[in-house]
């Protein structure tokens, strides 16, 4: 157990729609990235933050957005879905921001758009 | 041209073999070089970590780096049927905390 936990496990909804991913980062961890796998694409970085602030992008579409709050937990939100949003979305805490901080994955939120 | 290419497999050996898992990038200026580990339904979990080019050993496990060629190489010895899973190479460089993975190679090893 990593000591990330996200929310919920699974999700299933239909195109058009709009979900909520929440994450808790470890204990002491400051940093939240968002990534999303995929079978074709693999595993890549959607966003960053760092202690509340946004801190780097990747390609994260403009229907999804993102936040950490004061209490450092995070939520990635997607909208206007579509069928190539399925995807696996993990989040990974670390202490800081620096290339070299170890980030810890958590389980994961399986998302099917149907 | 991908920033980082990993052969996906499948890779299935018997139990006791050794294992060559490899990923090429294009990037000169990555610097931190990763494996992870990743088990069905789980999240990626770090197995190992290296700065420099050469060999680091940990157990069973040899992660390698040759930056003049631009390829790391992860080794694993006596493989067991526990070692099954997808394993993700990945890597960053100074200024950037977000990692760029490989797309994944799935090991099965056969008892």
């Amino acid at each position: 157990d990593s000591g990330v936990t996200q929310t919920p496990k699974h999700l299933i909804t239909a195109t058009g729609q709009r979900v909520t991913l929440r994450c808790s980062p470890r204990s002491g961890d400051l940093s939240v990235y968002w990534y999303q796998q995929s079978l074709d694409q693999g595993l890549q970085f959607l966003i960053q933050y760092y202690n509340g602030e946004e801190r780097a992008k990747g390609n994260i579409l403009e229907r999804f957005s993102a936040q950490q709050f004061p209490d450092l937990h995070s939520e990635l939100n997607l909208s206007s879905l579509e069928l190539g949003d399925s995807a696996l979305y993990f989040c990974a805490s670390s202490v800081g921001s620096g290339y070299t901080d170890t980030q810890y994955f958590g389980p994961g939120t399986r998302l099917t758009v149907l | 041209q991908k920033e980082v290419e990993q052969d996906p497999g499948p890779l299935s050996v018997p139990e006791g073999a050794i294992v060559s898992l490899n990923c090429t990038y294009s990037n000169s200026a990555f610097q931190y070089f990763m494996w992870y580990r990743q088990y069905s339904r789980k999240g990626p979990e770090l197995l190992m970590y290296t700065y420099s080019s050469g060999n680091k050993e940990d157990g069973r496990f040899t992660a390698q780096v040759d930056k003049s060629s631009k390829y790391i190489s992860l080794f694993i010895r006596d493989s067991q049927p526990s070692d099954s899973a997808t394993y993700l190479c990945a890597m960053n460089r100074p200024s950037q905390g977000n990692l760029i993975f490989g797309k994944g190679t799935k090991l099965s090893v056969k008892p």
